[in-house]
């Protein structure tokens, strides 16, 4: 099992480009998550998806937007990226009852907008 | 006030030191509480959860105070391995049913021989 993949890795866009992050799961889980992890502000949840074809914000969902046509994908897109939003990217995925199950994490995007 | 409260560090320890961390929370509410661990450029990864009496994992202790709403992390006979950013998360329940994991901003450990 690969566990939780994202690509890309690294990417640098240009302000006003956009761009779309995949992560992929080969667990099975239910929920979907993705996060931002800034210096000093500890990880923030932007979007997250309890299923297939449902999506829900978080509490710094601002200029990203996220689909998740099948199970195993968790799509983010950023439409026209801004300074703001360079940042380490996560992913992460847990079965349904995620108070109390372990959350999974892919490797992470680093992004940067110039 | 932050929902999560950490001591950023760097708690600088030599090999077989003993060393604690706390963690603090604002929400009286929360039900489960972790530790995460993250290496340097790395993803978060689960520790070990925090259950009320408090549980132990091989070096790592945890325990957890909810009348003063805290957690502890305790590391015995310290490992260079160890270093690494120690995360504390604390599980809320939203009103819409959702229940969301905070994660504090980390606490910096650094071994050294």
């Amino acid at each position: 099992n690969a566990g939780v993949t994202q690509t890309p890795k690294f990417r640098v866009l240009k302000t006003g480009q956009s761009m779309t992050l995949l992560c992929a799961q080969d667990m099975n889980h239910e929920y979907m998550y993705w996060y931002r992890q800034d210096p000093g502000m500890g990880l923030r949840l932007i979007h997250y998806s309890v299923g297939e074809g449902t999506t829900a914000k978080g509490e710094v969902p601002d200029g990203y937007n996220v689909s998740r046509l099948k199970k195993q994908n968790f799509l983010l897109g950023l439409e026209s990226a801004a300074p703001s939003q360079t940042s380490v990217y996560f992913c992460a995925s847990s079965y349904i009852r995620t108070g109390n199950r372990e959350q999974y994490f892919g490797p992470g995007t680093r992004l940067t907008v110039t | 006030r932050k929902e999560v409260e950490q001591d950023p560090g760097p708690f600088n320890v030599p090999e077989g030191a003993t060393v604690a961390f706390n963690c603090t929370y604002s929400n009286s509410a929360s039900q489960s509480f972790f530790w995460y661990r993250q290496d340097c450029r790395k993803e978060p990864k689960l520790l070990m959860s925090v259950y009320s009496s408090g549980n132990e994992d091989g070096r790592f202790t945890a325990q957890l105070n909810r009348a003063s709403q805290y957690i502890s992390l305790l590391i015995r006979d310290s490992k260079l391995s160890d270093s690494a950013t120690y995360l504390c998360v604390v599980n809320i329940l939203r009103d819409t049913g959702f229940q969301k994991l905070v994660f504090g901003t980390g606490t910096r450990l650094l071994v050294s021989p």
